[in-house]
This record gives C-alpha cells, structure tokens and sequence, in this order.
C-alpha cells in the first residue's frame, strides 16, 4: 500500500534562517505531488505541484520554493525565512487511478 | 476558475442527532467533488469523492454526501453524530487543468458534536 511521509512534524526557525522540509512517498510511482499551506486552521492553498523529476509549477510568488530531486521526493525550501512563512505546511500526492489526493501529516513552522 | 464555498464557520450538534455540513460549488463543466476531515495537528483525511454516478456517495466512518447538480452543492451527512466526529472539515473540487489535477478547498466548518 502507498504512505507519505512528511518531516519534521514541528519546526521552529528564526526569521532569516533557511528551511528544509522533506515528503516522501512510497508505495506509487510517478504521483503527481503537491505542497499545501494551511494558515490559521482554516483554508488550504495550494504553493507548488510537480508532475514528474525537476518538474515544479508554482502557484504563487513568495519567499518559497519547491524541488523533486527524486520521483518520490518532493522538498520545500526557503533561503530566508520571513515571519508571514508561519504556517501548517501539508504535502499530498495523487493516485490516478482512484482520483484522490493523500495527504501527509503536516509540519507546523513557526517563524519567531 | 472553480471555487468551492463552506457557507458555515461551525456547526453544533447533539450526540445522536443528524448532522449536515453544508457545500456548494461553482466550476465549468462536470464537477469532482470531495470531502475530507482534519483533527487538530494533523494532516487531511479523505472521506468520500463524488465523481459521476449516484447523486449519493457514501464515504468513511458512517458518512454520506448528496450531489446536487441543480443547486450545485454537496452536503456532507451522517444520520448519528458521535463525539468523535467532533473535527475540521473541508469541501473540496478538482482543478479541470490536465496536468495540474489540484485541488480548491473551501474554508473549512468545525464540526461540533456535544455528549
């Protein structure tokens, strides 16, 4: 059966310092991925999507960016972080045969 | 562009009630709806998707949703409530872009089940 996997689950980063946070999916090949922000418990936007190796569409301008060195591995990144880049980050990934997405467990940044 | 709304910011209901969360859409062309449910610190859960078919789907843990197509919406129900469906829950369509097969969520409704 297939997993996701996000880390870490928590993060606490000062304002300027860079980020990493690691998806990986097993189980599938060739999902199409994606990296979700929750802000404020509420409304999910969609940040990056990739429909295969080095393939990454972003959604919106913003201090972020988004890589998938490997098919099953997709990684959210950021030189410098900036207060607003607070949030509930969630990665999901698409099974084509069922059309539904899977989502991780989420990582929660907080910027100080 | 296809946008999804969540009319209520919570709904409360008695342990053992019917309990009804609302969701209407707006897209071009033959929606894919879905409906999924979050808990506190944790990631979405999918619950039950409608795609063509039966107006009405039934999904995990009891519950069920009715596609409407001429009022476009989608309600989320479950004839029982139980506390622990006490949660976060989101409406959801599919992009219609190919490639890009994302998802736009509405705001989300607190569900709240009392004992």
């Amino acid at each position: 059966s297939q997993t996701i996997h996000q880390w870490p689950a928590t993060l606490v980063q000062p304002v300027g310092s860079p980020l990493s946070l690691e998806c990986t999916v097993e189980g599938t090949s060739n999902p199409n991925l994606y990296w979700y922000r929750q802000a404020a418990g509420r409304g999910l936007q969609l940040l990056f999507y990739s429909v295969g190796i080095g393939q990454i569409s972003s959604e919106v301008p913003q201090n972020l960016s988004a890589s998938r060195p490997q098919d099953r591995q997709f990684i959210l990144s950021s030189k410098k972080l900036l207060l607003s880049d607070s949030g509930f980050y969630l990665c999901a990934w698409r099974d084509r045969a069922k059309n539904i997405q899977y989502f991780g467990a989420g990582t929660r940044l907080s910027v100080l | 562009a296809q946008s999804v709304a969540q009319p209520e910011d919570q709904v409360n209901v008695a342990e053992g009630n019917p309990l009804t969360v609302k969701c209407t859409y707006s897209v071009s062309g033959n929606p894919y709806l879905f409906w999924y449910v979050q808990y506190p610190n944790r990631g979405l859960q999918f619950l039950l998707k409608y795609i063509t078919g039966d107006n009405l789907v039934k999904g995990s843990y009891g519950f069920e949703a009715e596609f409407n197509k001429s009022q476009t919406s989608f309600h989320l129900k479950k004839p029982s409530a139980l506390v622990s469906d006490s949660a976060l829950y989101f409406c959801a369509v599919r992009d219609m872009d190919t490639g890009r097969r994302a998802l736009t969520f509405g705001s989300g409704t607190r569900l709240q089940v009392q004992p």
